[in-house]
């Protein structure tokens, strides 16, 4: 059965690098990874999507071993306004969209 | 571009009703997705879309209908509310599946007294 798992909660300090981890098993050759952004009540909003290795944008990077069991978000030099839970979505070829819990991510001054 | 749009933002039933959540794009999207999050809890997908005319299950589909007649709109009815509904449901939708990103409404707020 197919599962994503990421960490609870994360606490960091404005201006560090911030690598939240999520493990999704029962990933196949053609699904993707993304990642998503959620204030309170609001919608997610999407940062970043990859297949392998390494993607980056204006806002993040994501990092996807080899085997691709795990992926990494990274969020450079985060501010206050990172303040937020990252969700890490598998998007199955057979239309499945398995989403992780959530992690709750503390920004402190 | 609206996005995408659901009405009404907050809605309080009593265990029993029924009503239609309605949700819309103009981004002439195909794939269109319903999901309810409950308190401290993440997305949990209830019936998805393909395209018009075809719909089907996702994770936790009991309770609610949805029907496709345009590429537009994508209401999903819950036949017979009961307390276990209440929860937020976000609508959204996407180009295609899996490797396309997502785009949500502003959600309903439901609750079922």
């Amino acid at each position: 059965l197919a599962k994503t798992t990421q960490p609870i909660s994360m606490d960091s300090y404005e201006g560090q690098e911030v690598n939240i981890t999520c493990s999704h098993n029962n990933i196949a050759t053609n699904d993707y990874i993304t990642w998503y952004q959620q204030f309170p009540s609001q919608g997610p909003r999407f940062i970043i999507q990859g297949y392998k290795t390494k993607v980056t944008n204006e806002v993040a990077s994501l990092f996807i071993p080899a085997d691709r069991k795990s992926s990494t978000l990274s969020l450079p030099r985060v501010s206050l306004s990172d303040t937020a839970v990252y969700y890490c979505l598998v998007g199955y070829s057979n239309y499945q969209l398995i989403w992780g819990a959530g992690t709750k991510l503390i920004i402190k001054p | 571009n609206a996005g995408v749009t659901q009405t009404p933002k907050f809605q309080v039933l009593k265990t029993g009703q029924s009503m239609t959540l309605q949700c819309a794009q103009d981004m002439n999207h195909e794939y269109m997705s319903w999901y309810r999050q409950d308190p401290g809890m993440g997305l949990r997908l209830i019936h998805y879309s393909v395209g018009a005319g075809i719909t089907d299950q996702g994770e936790v589909p009991n309770g609610y209908n949805v029907s496709r007649s345009t590429t537009e709109d994508f209401p999903l009815r819950l036949l017979s509310a009961a307390p276990s509904q209440t929860s937020v449901y976000f609508c959204a939708s996407s180009s295609g599946t899996g490797r396309y990103e997502q785009y949500f409404g502003p959600g309903t707020r439901l609750t079922v007294t």
